[in-house]
């Protein structure tokens, strides 16, 4: 069972503008999400993270939007730069449990 | 399409013994990779194999092995386990020849070392 997805495999945006990942999720017992960035030939790397209790976490570029609601959260990438083409994996657990991890949406950030 | 599976879920061992892990990809996707979760490290690359070879490889001790068959499924080994090797250990799979497009997640497997 799919209990994260994002459905944008692929997403292309100009150098300087706006990237926006989104990530849906079905349980509502998620209470931590996570958002990892991949390198081909890499393993996923930590990027930023966002606690049921909050709806907004900023880390510099990368701002993460909590949706609870909806079930969705989403990451913001401003300005986007040629380096964050990658792929994006979003990620959730509920009480510290195992997590689950969307299929990851590839990000071009084209010069 | 089945998603990932992964055998078994849960496993208890002791120090000292070894376990083996197993994926089972996507059908058609040729590429399985390997990772670490625990709560301290957060997720982990073991490593990747593409078409039976290892193709990547995580910075992880010789204890840590894997192999891939001509199905394209996987097995991971840890040998000699130590109690820091508890952890869920996810297998993913991808279609993309090169690796680098988006992967599937399996479960897990939750090991637990006593």
């Amino acid at each position: 069972d799919q209990q994260v997805k994002q459905n944008s495999p692929s997403l292309s945006v100009q150098e300087g503008r706006i990237s926006i990942l989104n990530c849906d999720y079905t349980n509502s017992m998620f209470d931590y999400f996570l958002w990892y960035k991949k390198y081909p030939a890499e393993g996923p790397t930590f990027l930023i993270s966002i606690s049921s209790i909050k709806d907004k976490n900023e880390d510099g570029r990368f701002t993460v939007f909590l949706n609870k609601s909806a079930k969705h959260l989403s990451l913001h990438i401003v300005p986007s730069q040629p380096g964050d083409s990658a792929v994006y994996f979003c990620a959730a657990s509920a009480f510290n449990n195992d997590m689950r991890f969307g299929a990851g949406t590839r990000l071009t950030v084209k010069p | 399409k089945a998603g990932v599976t992964q055998t078994p879920r849960y496993l208890i061992k002791t120090r000292g013994q070894q376990v083996t892990l197993s994926c089972s990809p996507i059908s058609g996707h040729r590429s399985v990779s390997w990772y670490q979760q625990t709560p301290g490290q957060g997720l982990q690359f073991l490593f990747e194999y593409f078409s039976e070879t290892q193709r990547n490889k995580g910075n992880f001790p010789g204890r840590f092995s894997g192999r891939q068959f001509s199905n394209s499924r996987s097995e991971m080994n840890v040998s000699t386990l130590e109690l820091g090797d508890s952890a869920l250990y996810l297998c993913a799979s991808s279609s993309s020849d090169s690796g680098e497009w988006t992967q599937y997640f399996g479960p897990g497997t939750r090991l637990t070392v006593l």
